[in-house]
């Protein structure tokens, strides 16, 4: 069964500085995907940044990015240039195949101005 | 983006009545969709996957009769919560996954319904 691990409840980081969330996860598959949600306090969930297992390269959007260590089993996300709209819960979550998606505890996210 | 809905945003409702939430994607057939349960400060927690025609299949430990999922089209999903009581109180969320997206499978969120059973 997958299972996802996000072992930092809360992170803080001054406004315009980066910050990494961690995450950890598990899977007996080949074929999976890894994701970083955000949700804000108006509780929808927007993706962030998405990689694909097979790809070597790590994903970036802009001012985040990830470092996707596959035989450690490591997805973190790096957010460069911090803004004060980055302030929300960061899920992140593994999709085995067309399966469902499993999500970590959260890691609330404050930006200090 | 693709873009799913959801209906009510908010609602209140007395012990012992039953409440139906309304899942819809709004530009995109959605062969598949997902109902989640979020309490205060904690991760999302998969209730059951609904799929378009077919009963819905429960994640371990979620009430069949308690959550009734109908997915009668290939863009609306409804979920009743039945004979509803406070420890019901929660937010739901919905996802649906469009096939368009090919072997990636994105799936999208709705903005959520916030349950409160008095």
């Amino acid at each position: 069964a997958q299972t996802v691990t996000q072992s930092q409840p809360e992170m803080s980081v001054q406004e315009a500085e980066t910050v990494t969330l961690s995450c950890t996860y598990d899977t007996s598959e080949s074929d999976y995907y890894l994701f970083w949600y955000k949700q804000p306090p108006s509780r929808q969930m927007i993706l962030v940044i998405r990689q694909e297992a097979y790809k070597q390269q790590n994903a970036t959007e802009n001012r985040f990015s990830v470092n996707f260590q596959k035989a450690a089993k490591s997805f973190s996300l790096k957010i460069s240039d911090s803004q004060l709209g980055d302030a929300a819960m960061y899920f992140c979550a593994s999709k085995e195949g067309a399966q469902k998606l499993v999500f970590g505890q959260g890691t609330r996210l404050t930006i200090n101005p | 983006g693709a873009v799913v809905s959801q209906h009510p945003s908010r609602v209140i409702c007395k012990s012992g009545t039953s409440v139906k939430i309304e899942c819809r994607s709004l530009d995109f057939q959605a062969t598949t969709m997902f109902w989640y349960r979020q309490f205060p400060k904690q991760s999302l927690m998969l209730m059951a996957t609904s799929n378009e025609g077919s009963k819905a299949t429960y994640e371990q430990g979620v009430e069949k009769d308690k959550f009734l999922i109908n997915h009668a089209s290939l863009t609306l999903s409804t979920l009743t919560v039945t004979s509803a009581h406070p420890e019901d109180s929660s937010f739901y969320i919905c996802s649906a996954r469009d096939p368009g997206q090919g072997r990636y499978n994105e799936q999208f969120f709705g903005p959520g319904t916030r349950l409160t059973v008095l």
